[in-house]
Formats: structure tokens, C-alpha cells, sequence
């Protein structure tokens, strides 16, 4: 069965510092993985997704295989990074593009000033 | 381009009616899908639809159907209505292929 756990409900870091929301997965196919964040009053919306291997707002996230995770990493933390960040599993099925997304519980970040 | 737009924005109802909620994808999007969002069960895929047909269903029961029409707006129905259904539905477009959601804002409906 498709499963992503996001172990930590909250996270609260100081302005500055390192954050990581870690993300882990079980799928038993190819895995696609995204990140989706949502801020204060503001629709879902995707932050990154793994096969595009960019960066977006300072935030990066490998895929380790191995590991069977995607954690979201930002070397220093914003204010306005605060938000809902849901990581997310695409089980496609064989027919191009067929969508499923399986998401996680999602992590509460606060950034303290 | 105009985003993702559900209506309506909120529902009351009461137990044992039914409900349709409506989705306007972004334009050019054909794909759209479903889901619910609950403190409980956090977002749980509902069902896809591209070109009018479904093409993923999740695991709820017979009594949440959607549909798509020719213009890609897509409704979705909700019969016998229990008060566990009491959620926020979520609605997402993709232009397929690209596989990363546009989400609307959100139904939340009230079951009483």
C-alpha cells in the first residue's frame, strides 16, 4: 500500500536557522514525490517536486530511494516560510497521467522572529 | 490565468439530504480530481476524472460519485449525507501529463 508519514505535527525554529520537515515513503513502484504548501488563508499549492530537482523560495528536497524519503530542507528560515507543508506521493497508474496523489498529515512550521 | 474555482464556498446540510459541489479548472486543464480534508484523515483522494471518464477512484463509499463534463467542469455528488462527511472537498486540475495539482479553495461543507 502507498503511504507517506510526515513524523512531526509542528515544528517551530528561530528566524535563521536550519529547517528540515522530514517526509517518508512506502511505495512499491517508481516513486514521484511533491511538496505542497499552504499558507495563512491561501488555496494548497505546490511548492516543489522532485523530478525537477530545483529550488524554490531557498527550499530544496532529495529523494533518497534508499531511505525512502524526501525531506524539505532550507539552510535559514524566514518568517514567511511559516505555513502547512504536506508531502506527497503521485501513484500514477500505467495510463499517461492518471493522477493520484497519496499525502502525508502534514507539518505545521512556525518560524519565530 | 483565472485558478481553480469551487463553488460554493460553504454548505449546511443535514443528515440524509444530498449535495453537488462544482469545479472550474483552470482552463486547458483537463484533469480533475477530488478530495477530502479532515482534521482526522488529513486529505484523502477522492476520485479523477480526464475527458469525462474516471480514471482513479479512492476508497469511498458508492454514495460519493462525481462526473466531468465536455468543458472539463466537473461536479461532484454526495447522497445520504452523514455527519462524518462533514469535510472540506478539495478540487484540483492538472494539465495531465505534468502531474502537480492546482488546487481551489475548498467546499466546506457542514453536515447536521
Amino acid at each position: 500500500a502507498q503511504r507517506v508519514t510526515q513524523p512531526e505535527k509542528l515544528l517551530s525554529v528561530f528566524k535563521g536557522a536550519p529547517v528540515e520537515l522530514k517526509c517518508n515513503y512506502s511505495y512499491s513502484g517508481s516513486p514521484e514525490l511533491f511538496w505542497y504548501v499552504q499558507y495563512s488563508r491561501q488555496r494548497l499549492q505546490l511548492l516543489l517536486r522532485h523530478i525537477s530537482r530545483e529550488s524554490i523560495k531557498g527550499f530544496t528536497a532529495d529523494l533518497n530511494k534508499g531511505e525512502t524519503s524526501f525531506h524539505l530542507k532550507k539552510p535559514f528560515a524566514q518568517e514567511e516560510d511559516s505555513a502547512m507543508y504536506y508531502c506527497a506521493l503521485s501513484c500514477h497508474r500505467g495510463d499517461q497521467g492518471a493522477q493520484k496523489l497519496v499525502f502525508g498529515q502534514g507539518t505545521r512550521l512556525t518560524i519565530n522572529p | 490565468k483565472a485558478g481553480v474555482t469551487q463553488t460554493p464556498r460553504y454548505l449546511i446540510k443535514t443528515r440524509g439530504q444530498q449535495v453537488t459541489l462544482s469545479c472550474s479548472p483552470i482552463s486547458g486543464h483537463r484533469s480533475v480530481s477530488w478530495y477530502q480534508q479532515t482534521p482526522g484523515q488529513g486529505l484523502q483522494f477522492l476520485f479523477e476524472y480526464f475527458s469525462e471518464t474516471q480514471r482513479n477512484k479512492g476508497n469511498f463509499p458508492g454514495r460519493f460519485s462525481g462526473r466531468q463534463f465536455s468543458n472539463s467542469r466537473s461536479e461532484m455528488n454526495v447522497s445520504t449525507l452523514e455527519l462524518g462527511d462533514s469535510a472540506l472537498y478539495l478540487c484540483a486540475s492538472s494539465a495531465g501529463a505534468a502531474r502537480s495539482l492546482h488546487f481551489g479553495n475548498g467546499t466546506r461543507l457542514t453536515v447536521t
